[in-house]
């Protein structure tokens, strides 16, 4: 099986404007999660999808937005980009919800805010 | 909230040394625990996991023990090999049936021949 692939791998921006980033899971995987993971706060958690909701979401201001398809990929759009939106930003996938289920994680996609 | 601590390190040993990363956890609940190593250039990837006190999680050489009296989650290998350079993180899922994981900053493991 393939494993969770992130499209783009890298990605420099320019401050104001926005971003969408991809997630594809493991085929047959209905549950994705989303990470930031920056030098300084290490990884945080931004949100998790299931079946196309939302089911959980971390602290992070509005302008993160996410959503998941009827094929469980997931997008996830930052607007207005700020320097400190510098991280990279992986997903995770697994076959349902909760502990019980290993999360396996992609190669993240590197953005760069300038 | 919930949180993780783990000793940031980097950690430099020689190859066959003895390896202990700390962990320890803050959880209202009954977390499970999580030990995830992440390769240069790579995503994460589940070392080893424990879901109640006393479990032991093991895998690849190393093993981790879910103490609930010290909350304490310590990775262990007894002899690391070069291919084990790495940054680990300890993590805690307390949700129940949430995805959403709580990580520790991660410790820069180097070990050099």
């Amino acid at each position: 099986k393939a494993g969770v692939t992130q499209t783009p791998r890298y990605l420099i921006k320019t401050r104001g404007q926005q971003v969408t980033l991809s997630c594809s899971p493991i085929s047959g995987h209905r549950s994705v999660s989303w990470y930031q993971q920056t030098p300084g706060q290490g990884l945080q958690f931004l949100f998790e999808y299931f079946s196309e909701t939302q089911r959980n979401k971390g602290n992070f201001p509005g302008r993160f937005s996410g959503r998941q398809f009827s094929n469980s990929r997931s997008e996830m759009n930052v607007s207005t980009l700020e320097l400190g939106d510098s991280a990279l930003y992986l997903c995770a996938s697994s076959e349902g919800q909760g502990a019980a289920y290993e999360q396996y994680f992609g190669p993240g996609t590197r953005l760069t805010v300038t | 909230g919930d949180s993780v601590t783990q000793m940031e390190g980097p950690v430099t040993l020689s190859e066959e040394a003895f390896l202990t990363i700390n962990c320890t956890y803050t959880a209202t609940g009954y977390p499970s625990l999580f030990w995830y190593v992440q390769y240069p250039g790579e995503g994460l990837q589940l070392l080893l996991k424990a879901t109640k006190a006393d479990d032991k999680g093991s895998n690849k050489g190393f093993e981790a023990t879910y103490r609930k009296e010290t909350t304490s989650f310590h990775l262990e290998k007894g002899s690391v090999q070069v291919s084990d350079s790495a940054v680990y993180f300890c993590a805690l899922n307390d949700q129940g049936g949430s995805e959403k994981l709580v990580f520790g900053k991660g410790t820069k493991l180097t070990v050099n021949p």
